[in-house]
């Protein structure tokens, strides 16, 4: 069975700042990983997602993540954050032969002016 | 873009009483879903439905728990007799193959 670890349960950060959440995962097999953000009272979006090829992975409102296979690890980073991206953040694992998506504990990333 | 509808974003049930969530995914997607988050938690997987079966479901799913295709676009989930703790937020979701789309939820409050 796969397992998601985010290592942060909140990050306030500054406007303009970089941001870094970290996400690690565990699984015996080959799996998919992917990153949904949850704005207050509303459902979850894709961010971004990693199937195959490069590493680096880039998704909308300028997030980008990086696949560390050797490190079971899946960052999610932006160079320069803005208020609007006040959000839960979720790091998920999927199984490339299984269906269910198994989440992380999610991030608060709380942006300061 | 399309996206995954679900009906109604909010419901009040009283405990033993049966209550179905609605939701019409994606017209192209092939598997649907149904996931949970209760107040404060992670969001949690119920259960997959492809080809008008159960494809996978979890320890969650009980018997209390079920989910059916009634027509070519709605996608349900009953709860039977629902006790303080199905209280959360439903979220049903739909994929072609690999990425899952989400709906806004259902928040369902049991008292």
């Amino acid at each position: 069975a796969q397992s998601v670890t985010q290592l942060d349960s909140q990050v306030p950060v500054f406007e303009e700042a970089p941001v870094e959440l970290r996400c690690n995962y565990s699984s015996s097999v080959s799996v998919y990983l992917f990153w949904y953000v949850q704005y207050p009272n509303q459902g979850l979006q894709l961010l971004l997602k990693y199937l195959s090829g490069s590493t680096l992975v880039k998704g909308i409102n300028g997030f980008e993540a990086e696949f560390n296979k050797s490190q079971t690890s899946f960052h999610l980073r932006k160079p320069s954050v803005h208020i609007s991206d006040t959000a839960e953040y979720f790091c998920a694992v999927k199984e490339t032969s299984g269906s269910r998506l198994t989440f992380g504990e999610g991030t608060q990333l709380t942006v300061n002016p | 873009e399309p996206e995954v509808t679900q009906t109604p974003s909010h419901q009040v049930t009283q405990m033993g009483q049966e209550v179905i969530l609605r939701c019409v995914p994606i017209s192209n997607h092939l598997y649907f879903y149904w996931y949970r988050q209760i107040l404060g938690q992670k969001v949690e997987f119920l259960v997959s439905f492809y080809n008008n079966e159960i494809s996978e479901k979890s320890e969650i799913f009980d018997d209390q728990f079920s989910v059916e295709r009634p027509d070519g676009s709605n996608f349900t989930l009953k709860i039977r007799s629902t006790k303080l703790e199905d209280s959360a937020m439903y979220f049903c979701a739909s994929s072609e193959f690999t990425v899952v789309a989400f709906g806004s939820g259902t928040r369902l409050t049991v008292v």
